[in-house]
């Protein structure tokens, strides 16, 4: 079992830019969650995929976007990008018949923007 | 609002002692409290957790006590060894979504 993947595991953008992270759930998972990583701090939610749809979102702004694909893989995107967007973005997965238990994360990508 | 408050913010223990980490919480809707490891350039991994339904949770040498009245909950690593420094979140969710508020982190340091 290759557990939560991640790509890329680095990046670099310039400011105004856009980036897609991507992120494949542990197998046997059909729920997606994106998180926010900031230097120094616990993660943020960003939002929650199940179903190809978006079911929760945290306190993002509308730059911030997603996607569930029927292989409940996803897709996190950002536009506009700001200084502030430099952080580890992680996405973790989860059963929707089990949740409220175990989330498993992946490695993260590691996205700087200068 | 910082929904889960963890302390402290870093921690040295002796190797073969006990490292205790604190997390209090305000939400009382909050009903899995998992405890999260994680490494430098890698993602969290889960080490155990705790429903508020028992006051402790016992993993090899990771132990969660948690008091439902204080609304707080505490890990414990007894016999604390090098390899367990790192950096361990709190986190808290409810209502059978998977959404975490987490802890702000405690930087673990074993010293051989």
């Amino acid at each position: 079992d290759a557990g939560v993947t991640q790509s890329p595991t680095h990046l670099i953008k310039t400011r105004g830019q856009q980036v897609t992270l991507r992120c494949s759930p542990k197998s046997g998972h059909d729920t997606v969650s994106w998180y926010q990583q900031a230097l120094g701090q616990g993660p943020q939610f960003i939002f929650q995929y199940y179903e190809e749809e978006e079911r929760q979102r945290g306190n993002f702004p509308d730059r911030f976007s997603g996607h569930q694909f029927p292989n409940y893989s996803s897709e996190l995107n950002v536009n506009a990008l700001l200084l502030g967007d430099s952080a580890l973005y992680l996405c973790a997965s989860s059963r929707s018949d089990r949740l409220g238990t175990e989330a498993f994360f992946g490695q993260g990508t590691r996205l700087t923007v200068v | 609002q910082q929904q889960v408050k963890q302390s402290p913010q870093s921690l040295i223990v002796q190797k073969g002692g006990i490292s205790i980490i604190n997390c209090a919480y305000e939400n009382t809707a909050f009903d899995y409290f998992p405890w999260y490891q994680q490494f430098p350039g890698k993602g969290p991994a889960l080490l155990i957790a705790i429903r508020p339904d028992v006051s402790e949770k016992k993993e090899g040498r990771f132990t969660i006590s948690f008091n439902k009245s204080a609304k707080q909950f505490s890990l414990h690593i007894m016999d604390s060894q090098p390899g367990d420094s790192a950096t361990y979140f709190c986190a808290a969710s409810m209502h059978n979504f998977n959404k975490f508020y987490f802890g702000s982190g405690t930087k673990l340091n074993v010293k051989p």
